[in-house]
């Protein structure tokens, strides 16, 4: 079983629309969970992480981690179309490496 | 500004060349990573760095080798290149300690081996 399990899409929806992204783990000793996002011919950048359980917010940017589920979620409010994107869950394994999911790609129509 | 620079964007070689993947940043930070992207598959590591000579494999280290000769640069080697080995590659910097260790990323260097 994957680490990391996400569903890759593709994911379209209008602009304006709320969006939800969700990962799943399996290792219930991880702790650090983040959302990367990465634009085509880009690298990853960091979008937002959460340390443990509960959430954070971020303007139209919120992230929830439920460790109980080992379900994390990245909701998106208010899309843009600059919001097109691929997402990655990411959760940080002992020491400092990082497994991802393997993303999630968005397309935000005007 | 941050910057994780990776020396090439594009590159092709050929089966069997022995390939160098150069990546430098100016972060003083003591991780480096790097990873391979590929449709379907995401983001694999291949080895990482927490100091200078030391090196750990990660999930796919196999037909790769690192160095990590100075703080600030750490080079990916194909030994040997395969055509399996055509990928988008990511190199990766963070800090130590706390919760805040965000990677940073370069552009990637898409290889494709011929």
């Amino acid at each position: 079983q994957k680490e990391v399990e996400q569903d890759p899409g593709p994911l379209s929806v209008p602009e304006g629309a709320i969006v939800s992204l969700n990962c799943t783990y399996s290792n219930s000793a991880f702790q650090y969970f983040m959302w990367y996002r990465q634009y085509s011919r880009k690298g990853p950048e960091l979008l937002m992480y959460t340390y443990s359980s509960g959430n954070k917010e971020d303007g139209r940017f919120t992230a929830q981690v439920d460790k109980s589920s080992k379900y994390i979620s990245l909701f998106i409010r208010d899309s843009q179309p600059s919001d097109s994107a691929t997402y990655l869950c990411a959760i940080r394994r002992s020491g400092y490496a990082l497994n991802f999911g393997k993303g999630t790609s968005l397309l935000v129509t005007p | 500004d941050v910057k994780v620079t990776q020396s090439s964007r594009y590159l092709v070689k050929r089966t069997g060349e022995k390939v160098f993947l150069e990546c430098v940043q100016d972060m003083d930070h003591e991780n480096m990573f790097w990873y391979r992207q590929d449709p379907g598959l995401g983001l694999r590591l291949i080895y990482f760095s927490y100091d200078v000579k030391m090196k750990e494999k990660g999930d796919i280290p196999e037909g790769y080798s690192v160095s990590r000769e100075k703080k600030e640069r750490f080079s990916l080697i194909l030994e040997s290149a395969s055509t399996n080995q055509t990928s988008m590659y990511l190199c990766a910097s963070s800090t130590m300690g706390g919760e805040g260790t965000e990677a940073f990323f370069g552009q990637g260097t898409r290889l494709t081996v011929v």
